[in-house]
């Protein structure tokens, strides 16, 4: 199983931060990996898929970068609605495996 | 709208069974691969079984494999998940998903609780 190493665990940013979070596949999973936002008591839902492809109707603050072995997700400047819990998944094997996920809070 | 309503969840004890239901709409559900996710209480997601559009072909991770079942019947849009010998570390929530991954196609339910304890 491809093990994807996430960091940070908890993250603490101030509005207009700009923030990063990494993932590292355990091996190349080329560019199969999506980022997942989770807000407190809902479903994730899609940011990014395919390391780089803006989900539709997220803001352009989001972006990925990466490919083979390392991952980031950037936020270019935090704002208020942006605190929540980030996930990587890749999905170039099966089973497919998640992050430990990045708790982002405000400062 | 696409829509995933799952059902079924509950409290059980240790080493019965228990089936999920998810009821599909919006979308042309026989086109699509369906999944299960779960994520334990505070804890991160886990991905446990993933069905082809036309029910051919089924997928596990090992933690589940030969307990868990996912089925489908496209003629009702809905899903299910027959999970057998439960076990306290399967206490989670469980979401439904429509997922064609590497795709902007990417749904998930609001999730059931199932619980596992004596």
């Amino acid at each position: 199983d491809i093990k994807m190493t996430q960091s940070p665990s908890f993250l603490s940013a101030s509005v207009g931060d700009r923030v990063t979070i990494n993932c590292k596949p355990s091996q190349n999973i080329n560019r199969f990996l999506n980022w997942y936002q989770q807000k407190l008591g809902e479903a994730p839902t899609l940011l990014i898929y395919n390391t780089n492809n803006l989900q539709t109707g997220i803001p352009s603050r989001f972006s990925g970068s990466g490919s083979g072995t390392d991952f980031t997700l950037t936020i270019s400047s935090l704002q208020p609605e942006d605190v929540a819990t980030y996930f990587c998944l890749q999905h170039n094997n099966r089973p497919y495996t998640f992050g430990v996920g990045t708790k982002l809070e405000l400062k | 709208e696409v829509q995933l309503v799952e059902s079924g969840g509950g409290l059980v004890q240790p080493g019965s069974s228990l089936k999920l239901s998810c009821v599909a709409s919006g979308f042309i559900f026989s086109n699509y691969g369906m999944h299960w996710m779960r994520q334990a209480p505070k804890k991160g997601l886990e991905w446990i079984a993933l069905i082809f559009y036309d029910g051919s072909e089924m997928y596990y991770p090992d933690s589940v494999k030969g307990r868990f079942t996912i089925s489908r019947d496209n003629s009702k849009n809905t899903l299910y998940l027959e999970m057998n010998s439960l076990r306290s570390e399967d206490t989670a929530m469980y979401y439904c998903a429509a997922l064609r991954l590497g795709t902007p196609f990417d749904y998930w339910g609001q999730g059931v609780l199932v619980s596992v304890s004596s």
